[in-house]
């Protein structure tokens, strides 16, 4: 079966530090990886998504980027974290060859708070 | 483009009451349409999806029917419990790779 890791659950770093939150995918391959982030109260934002290794797409400017280095692990970074990162930040992955129907399938998220 | 509208919350219910939860949509072409829960510090699941117009997606006591005359995807219960406060997003998928999710709608149930 499909299992997806997310980690670390909870984080606190100060502002400007670099930020490195990582998630993989296990029992299936060549997945569509999503990042996305919920801010307090509310809902979700898509940040990144990846149909592919090196292949990122990038939905909104800002302070983070992500990278695929393999076929089930994607990353999001940051050089310097700013206050308005902080958030819930959530690791998706649905399956390419499944057509539209296809459903996401979430990791258990990662609290950062930027202080 | 693709987008997902559901109403605002936050919604308190006693225990036992019918539940819904308002989710419209914009689309081209023929999307699926998903519910999704998240409890309190977790990842959001699945509760149910539809691919196809009039399709009614149900799980644990949770329905919800496409309705493309309407572009709508209302989420209902008919007598809810404790256990389902939680975060009830509505999203839909297209041609292409991307979910599109509304804003969210946090339930709380109150014995």
């Amino acid at each position: 079966s499909q299992t997806i890791h997310q980690w670390p659950a909870t984080l606190v770093q100060p502002v400007g530090s670099p930020l490195s939150l990582e998630c993989t995918v296990e029992g299936t391959s060549n997945p569509n990886l999503y990042w996305y982030r919920q801010a307090a109260g509310r809902g979700l934002q898509l940040l990144f998504y990846s149909v592919g290794i090196g292949q990122i797409s990038s939905e909104v400017p800002q302070n983070l980027s992500a990278s695929r280095p393999q076929d089930r692990q994607f990353i999001l970074s940051s050089k310097k974290l700013l206050l308005s990162d902080s958030g819930f930040y959530l690791c998706a992955w649905s399956a390419a060859e499944e057509g539209p129907g296809r459903r996401a399938f979430f990791g258990q998220g990662t609290r950062l708070t930027v202080v | 483009g693709n987008s997902v509208t559901q109403m605002e919350g936050p919604v308190t219910l006693s225990e036992e009451a019918f539940l819904t939860i308002n989710c419209t949509y914009t689309a081209t072409g023929y999307p699926s349409l998903f519910w999704y829960v998240q409890y309190p510090g977790e990842g959001l699941q699945l509760l149910l999806k539809a691919t196809k117009a009039d399709d009614k997606g149900s799980n644990k006591g949770f329905e919800a029917t496409y309705r493309k005359e309407t572009t709508s995807f209302h989420l209902e219960k008919g007598s809810v419990q404790v256990s389902d406060s939680a975060v009830y997003f509505c999203a839909l998928t297209n041609t292409g790779n991307q979910f599109y999710f509304g804003t969210g709608t946090s339930l709380t149930v109150i014995p």
